[in-house]
């Protein structure tokens, strides 16, 4: 069993729908949770982090942490078809590890 | 302005024979990242180095080789290519000191062996 699970996808969505993402994991020992997007072709960009439960919001995009499940979720709202990219979970113990640990990536397309 | 760059973008090549991907960074970070991605998206962290030290070495074949000859700098040598060994390799850096999680990648190196 990996230590971080994702569904690959794809996921397909008309514009302005909200695409809901997410990962499980195993090791109960992770306090940071980044979600980060990678367009065709190009390298991954960290788009969201969060630090232990809770939601964070920025613009269109929220990430919500619930430890107690094991369970991360990203959520875009109306979205673009510029939003179409793999989105790959990632999580570590601590700030400052180099070993991240990363979900295989949801591969999403939005139809405009 | 590119912050964190790759050389060559695409490498076509044979089985057997070696070859070098260099990267380097402009972003002032004290630690730099090799990562491979296969054909199914999953991205594989290979090494790290920071400031110069090896910090990370998975379990990757010793044919791999990583060289830091600075701080901005990481390079990757692969003698005797295989087949196994085609993927799209990823290098990436990012500052200690409680900031590891936010890496910054290049643009990959898609490396194909015929």
């Amino acid at each position: 069993q990996k230590e971080v699970e994702q569904d690959p996808g794809p996921l397909s969505v008309p514009e302005g729908a909200i695409v809901s993402l997410n990962c499980t994991y195993s090791n109960s020992a992770f306090q940071y949770f980044m979600w980060y997007r990678q367009y065709s072709r190009k390298g991954p960009e960290l788009l969201m982090y969060t630090y232990s439960s809770g939601n964070k919001e920025d613009g269109r995009f929220t990430a919500q942490v619930d430890k107690s499940s094991k369970y991360i979720s990203l959520f875009i709202r109306d979205s673009q078809p510029s939003d179409s990219a793999t989105y790959l979970c990632a999580m570590s113990v601590t700030s400052n590890d180099y070993k991240l640990s990363f979900g295989a990536g949801t591969t999403v397309t939005v139809r405009a | 302005d590119t912050a964190v760059s790759q050389t060559p973008k695409y490498l076509v090549t044979q089985m057997g024979n070696d070859k070098s991907i260099k990267c380097e960074q402009n972003l002032g970070h004290d630690t730099m990242y090799w990562y491979k991605q296969d054909s199914k998206k999953f991205l594989k962290i290979m090494f790290s180095y920071n400031n110069k030290e090896l910090i990370i070495n998975e379990t990757v074949p010793n044919r791999f080789s990583p060289k830091s000859p600075d701080k901005a700098h990481l390079n990757l040598h692969i003698n005797s290519l295989e087949l196994g060994d085609s993927a799209v390799y990823f290098c990436a850096s990012s500052l200690s000191g409680g900031r590891s999680y936010e890496q910054y990648f290049g643009p990959g190196t898609r490396l194909t062996v015929t």
